[in-house]
């Protein structure tokens, strides 16, 4: 049982180019969800999908793109990344109340 | 709309004091409050979660909040700090639900000094 994990754990990026963020559970939850982690700020929630097959946009969705493929894997996508898109990424799932987080992917766009 | 507001970004005590870290939150609706850890360099870790049973929570490491509804307060709690407990602490609010969106604080670092 691995919980949530997520690849890469780092990754550097030039302006303009595109990426994906993979998300994984295997704890057959229902909700997944993507958050950002800026110094400061908290976390902010990017997008969420409470079940496969939907998708809802959170606080801060600009410049992101998800796919919430099959129950177990939401993706993130960033089609043409911007330096204010230097963050740290975490994705959770949950089923009720609490969630679970993955290790973060730590993204440079220089 | 819901939010959090934690009191002091940067708490340091002394290993064996008491450690008080401030939550407080606004929700139109009851809500589910939460505190996280985050560890340096990891993920952040549920410690305890108050979902409208008892008011007193404890949760993991020997943390425990109390919820007072008047004070629409939810402060983090131990007795005695341990060097252990050093890292970021996150409150967060949720009105539950099918979607169940979490709303952050910007966290409390916390150090522990020997």
């Amino acid at each position: 049982n691995a919980g949530v994990t997520q690849t890469p754990k780092f990754q550097v990026l030039k302006t303009g180019q595109s990426m994906t963020l993979q998300c994984a559970q295997d704890m057959n939850h229902n909700s997944m969800y993507w958050y950002r982690q800026d110094p400061g700020m908290g976390l902010r929630l990017i997008y969420y999908s409470a079940s496969e097959g939907t998708t809802d946009k959170g606080e801060v969705p600009n410049g992101y793109n998800v796919s919430r493929l099959n129950k177990r894997e939401f993706s993130l996508r960033l089609e043409s990344a911007a330096p204010s898109q230097t963050s740290v990424y975490f994705c959770a799932s949950s089923e009720g109340t609490g969630k679970i987080f993955g290790p973060g992917t730590r993204l440079t766009v220089l | 709309a819901q939010s959090v507001t934690q009191l002091g970004s940067h708490v340091s005590v002394s290993e064996g004091a008491l450690v008080l870290l401030r939550c407080n939150y606004s929700s139109s609706v009851p809500p589910y409050l939460f505190w996280y850890v985050q560890y340096p360099n990891q993920g952040l870790q549920l410690l305890l979660k108050y979902t409208s049973a008892a008011t007193l929570v404890k949760g993991i490491n020997g943390f425990e909040a109390e919820f007072k509804k008047s004070e629409t307060s939810f402060h983090l709690t131990k007795p005695s700090a341990h060097m252990s407990d050093a890292a970021e602490y996150f409150c967060a609010v949720s009105e539950g639900g099918a979607t169940n969106k979490l709303i952050f604080g910007t966290g409390t670092l916390l150090a522990v000094q020997p």
